[in-house]
């Protein structure tokens, strides 16, 4: 069965520290896709990013960036300068590579929390 | 970016009544969109899939007869939760497949609280 784990419920970090939120996953698809979402107390999800497991080359948005350690499944996210706006719920998902499988499994999700 | 959008943001009803909640994509045709509900402090359960002109394909455990999707356009899908319970009281949100990007666009979700 495939999982993704997050093993942090909470962090908090000041304001403009960098944070990373950890992520592992277990999947039998031989490829597939990775992403962050983003879900603020408006509820929303918004994609943070996304990283296509055929790539080796780490996923960069701006402040965000991540780990992929494809033989370990492990799948971090780094925010850099972190600022107020930051903090949410942060979701790990991993999901299959074609349109017809597009279902993604979800992570518990990590409460970050920046302090000003 | 593509947007989809959810309707109702709140809803409040009495047990025994049914809600629809519809999620539409603006600037996009989707083929495919995913219902999920999100309890309190927790993360995203898929309910199920709706594919735009077939019968929706639900997860183990999610009633069918309880939680009606309808996909009959490609830009919307609707999901009827039939003689509402306190129990279903909950957060639900809808997600949509951009065909050309493969990106994932959420709704801004429902809060459905059954008195």
């Amino acid at each position: 069965a495939q999982t993704v784990t997050q093993s942090q419920p909470e962090m908090s970090v000041q304001e403009a520290e960098t944070v990373t939120l950890s992520c592992t996953y277990d999947t039998s698809e031989n490829n597939y896709y990775l992403f962050w979402y983003k879900q603020p107390p408006s509820r929303q999800m918004i994609l943070v990013i996304r990283q296509e497991a055929y790539k080796q080359q780490n996923a960069t948005e701006n402040r965000f960036s991540v780990n992929f350690q494809k033989a370990a499944k492990s799948f971090s996210l780094k925010i850099s300068d972190s600022q107020l706006g930051d903090t949410a719920m942060y979701f790990c998902a991993a999901g299959g590579a074609s349109h017809s499988n597009y279902q993604l499994i979800w992570g518990a999700g990590t409460k970050l929390i920046i302090k000003p | 970016g593509a947007v989809v959008s959810q309707h109702p943001s709140r809803v409040i009803c009495k047990s025994g009544t049914s809600v629809k909640i519809e999620c539409r994509s603006l600037d996009f045709q989707a083929t495919t969109m995913f219902w999920y509900r999100q309890f309190p402090k927790q993360s995203l359960m898929l309910m199920a899939t709706s594919n735009e002109g077939s019968k929706a394909t639900y997860e183990q455990g999610v009633e069918k007869d309880k939680f009606l999707i309808n996909h009959a356009s490609l830009t919307l899908s609707t999901l009827t939760v039939t003689s509402a319970h306190p129990e279903d009281s909950s957060f639900y949100i809808c997600s949509s497949i951009e065909a050309n990007t493969g990106e994932l666009f959420f709704g801004e979700g429902s809060r459905l609280t059954v008195l």
